[in-house]
């Protein structure tokens, strides 16, 4: 069965943590997504990665960055957390031909 | 770049109703086209996805969508509603050259009173 795991289901952090989102997929997928998803607003890319170490900005990249040192992981990074980043966070993977299968989300608060 | 719109945000139907969320995009080629269901406290699953061929598409649990390339359509349908529906429902939309962005509206919360 295909799988995507994101490291934690829920993290409550600081203002100005550094805090760090982690996914990995067991499927051998080239491409890799970060999304954040709220209310009213549906699910919108923060950023993706079509191979290793290669990183695109999505549409609401500002505060985020990520790492992808291995195929089968992709790290989301706020490097100074506020609290307008609280969110719920879904990573999802897909190879080229394939619909996007995703992670079961981590609910961030940044209090 | 493309563009979802999904008109509906909430939904609330009685169990056995028919059901029609629609789904409207913007994209200036060929796309491929998807509809995810979250239902409460659960990851996104797909319901169905157009590639090409048939546009009338049949996916799981009794759904199905019409992509009609004319009206730049997507519409999720199913003929009798249960309570177990009850869940968000997101169009999506990919455009198939290169290495193209997913793109999602902005979801239909559903609403199924037994």
């Amino acid at each position: 069965d295909v799988k995507v795991t994101q490291s934690s289901r829920y993290l409550v952090k600081r203002t100005g943590e550094k805090v760090f989102l982690e996914c990995v997929q067991d499927m051998d997928h080239e491409n890799m997504f970060w999304y954040r998803q709220d209310p009213g607003l549906g699910l919108r890319l923060i950023y993706f990665s079509y191979d290793v170490k290669m990183k695109e900005k999505g549409d609401i990249p500002e505060g985020y960055s990520v790492s992808r040192e291995k195929k089968e992981r992709f790290s989301l990074i706020l490097e100074s957390a506020s609290t307008n980043q609280t969110s719920m966070y879904l990573c999802a993977s897909r190879s080229v031909n394939t619909e996007a299968f995703f992670g079961q989300g981590t609910r961030l608060t940044v209090v | 770049a493309q563009s979802v719109s999904q008109h509906n945000h909430h939904v609330i139907l009685s169990e056995a109703a028919s059901l029609e969320l629609g789904c409207n995009y913007s994209y200036g080629g060929t796309v491929n086209l998807f509809w995810y269901v979250q239902y409460p406290g659960q990851h996104l699953q797909l319901l169905l996805k157009y590639f090409s061929g048939d546009p009338l598409v049949k996916g799981i649990k009794g759904f199905e969508a019409e992509f009609i390339k004319s009206k730049f359509s997507f519409n999720l349908r199913k003929p009798s509603v249960q309570w177990s529906d009850t869940a968000e429902y997101f169009c999506a939309v990919r455009g198939d050259t290169g290495f193209q962005k997913l793109v999602f509206g902005t979801g239909t919360r559903l609403l199924v009173s037994p």
